[in-house]
This record gives structure tokens, C-alpha cells and sequence, in this order.
């Protein structure tokens, strides 16, 4: 298997544009986190998808962010309009059965918003 | 609240020092502790993992014990390799809002030189 798929590997774009960020998970895997790390605050938990169905998304910053996950091989990230302080690594992970205690995470995406 | 406190890094070690992370937690009921490992332009990768007080996970020549008494799971190996240079992340697992939910700390570096 490939692993977690992510794209962009990396995102420039102007303050005020819409981004959209993608991931592919594990096949067969069941559960889809997105998670935001930055230098300030750490790694943090934006969603929580089981099934395809969003469970948790507290962690989601505000209204600009919005996630997607239409099947079981494909979740979007989307922020519209982005702004600079939203310039983070954003990771995508997948994991199986019904404890999500192994994690198997995407390279990640670059993302810079000047 | 539930939370996951690492030592500030850069460590700086020379090979084959002996290494330490500390990680202490603090969390509401009974929580799974783990690492994961981050190398350069990659994802988190799970180290190793404990489940109960007392436990010893290991992996790859590190290891780290499940201490109740102290709240604390710190990371450990005999002799650091320049490979071993990454950022390591400790976590714990909580039932929380009917899923295993992973709380990450800030994450250490650890940078090995010949």
C-alpha cells in the first residue's frame, strides 16, 4: 500500500484566496483525521471522520475551514478566504478498527498564505 | 483538562550518548500513552506504545514505562544514532465524545552528530 496520500506537498497563495487540500487515506482504513501543526501551537486536531461521517470537529478554528469526506479513498480540507496566520503544516492520518491508537499519517502539506 | 507536557528541545547528543525525553501527562481516567516520531519531510510514524501502568513499550532500541505514580512516560535509549535525529511526540489515547481521541505534546528534537 502507498500509505496516506496528500496534495499540494506544498501551497503558496495570496491572502483571501480559497485553498483546498486533499488527502487519499489507507485503503480499508475507517477512521480520517486532519490535524494543523505550527511552531506555536504544536500538532492540533482539526476533524475526526469515522465511516466518512465527521464525529468531532471541535477543533476546526472558525467558519473559513471546512472539511469534506464524500467516499472512504478521498477528504478534502478546504479554507476560504485564507489569511497568513492560517500558514501551517496540515497533516492527514487514517487509522483502522475502533481504538485509533495507531495513527498512519500523510507527508503532510506546506501551506504559506503572504 | 486532558494534556501531554514534553521537555523544550533542540537535545543535541553525540553518537552513541545515552538518550532521555520527558513526557508527563495529565489526563481524566486511564489513558494509553505513546510516541511517535517524525523525520524530515515525513509524517508521524508510532514508535511504541504502553496501555497500562507498568507497561514497557520498545521499538528500535527505545523504550519508555508506563509510570502511574507519576504521570510520566519518558523516552529513553541506550546509544543514539545520527538516524535517530527527528522529532519525537508524546501522546496519550482517551475516550472522549465516543472515540479514542489522541492528545499530542509539542513535540521534541533531537539532533545526533557524529
Amino acid at each position: 500500500d502507498a500509505g496516506v496520500i496528500q496534495s499540494p506537498r506544498h501551497e503558496v497563495t495570496e491572502m483571501g484566496q480559497e485553498v483546498t487540500l486533499r488527502c487519499k487515506p489507507i485503503s480499508g482504513h475507517n477512521s480520517l483525521f486532519w490535524y494543523r501543526q505550527t511552531m506555536m501551537r504544536g500538532l492540533e486536531l482539526l476533524i475526526y471522520f469515522n465511516n466518512n461521517v465527521p464525529i468531532d470537529d471541535s477543533g476546526m478554528p472558525e467558519d473559513r475551514f471546512s472539511a469534506k469526506m464524500p467516499n472512504a479513498s478521498f477528504s478534502t480540507l478546504k479554507i476560504q478566504p485564507s489569511e497568513p496566520r492560517d500558514s501551517a503544516v496540515y497533516f492527514c492520518a487514517s487509522s483502522s478498527g475502533r481504538l485509533n491508537e495507531k495513527l498512519f499519517f500523510g507527508s503532510g502539506t506546506q501551506l504559506s498564505v503572504l | 483538562g486532558n494534556s501531554v507536557t514534553q521537555m523544550e528541545g533542540p537535545v543535541t547528543l553525540s553518537e552513541e550518548a545515552f538518550l532521555t525525553i520527558n513526557c508527563t501527562y495529565t489526563a481524566t481516567g486511564y489513558p494509553s500513552l505513546f510516541w511517535y516520531v517524525q523525520y524530515p519531510g515525513e509524517g508521524l510514524q508510532l514508535l511504541l506504545k504502553a496501555t497500562k501502568a507498568d507497561d514497557k513499550g520498545s521499538n528500535k532500541g527505545f523504550e519508555a514505562t508506563y509510570r502511574k505514580e507519576t504521570t510520566s512516560f519518558h523516552l529513553e535509549k541506550g546509544s543514539v544514532q545520527v538516524s535517530d535525529s527527528a522529532v519525537y511526540f508524546c501522546a496519550l489515547s482517551l475516550l472522549s465524545g465516543g472515540y479514542n481521541k489522541l492528545i499530542f505534546g509539542a513535540g521534541t528534537r533531537l539532533a545526533v552528530h557524529p
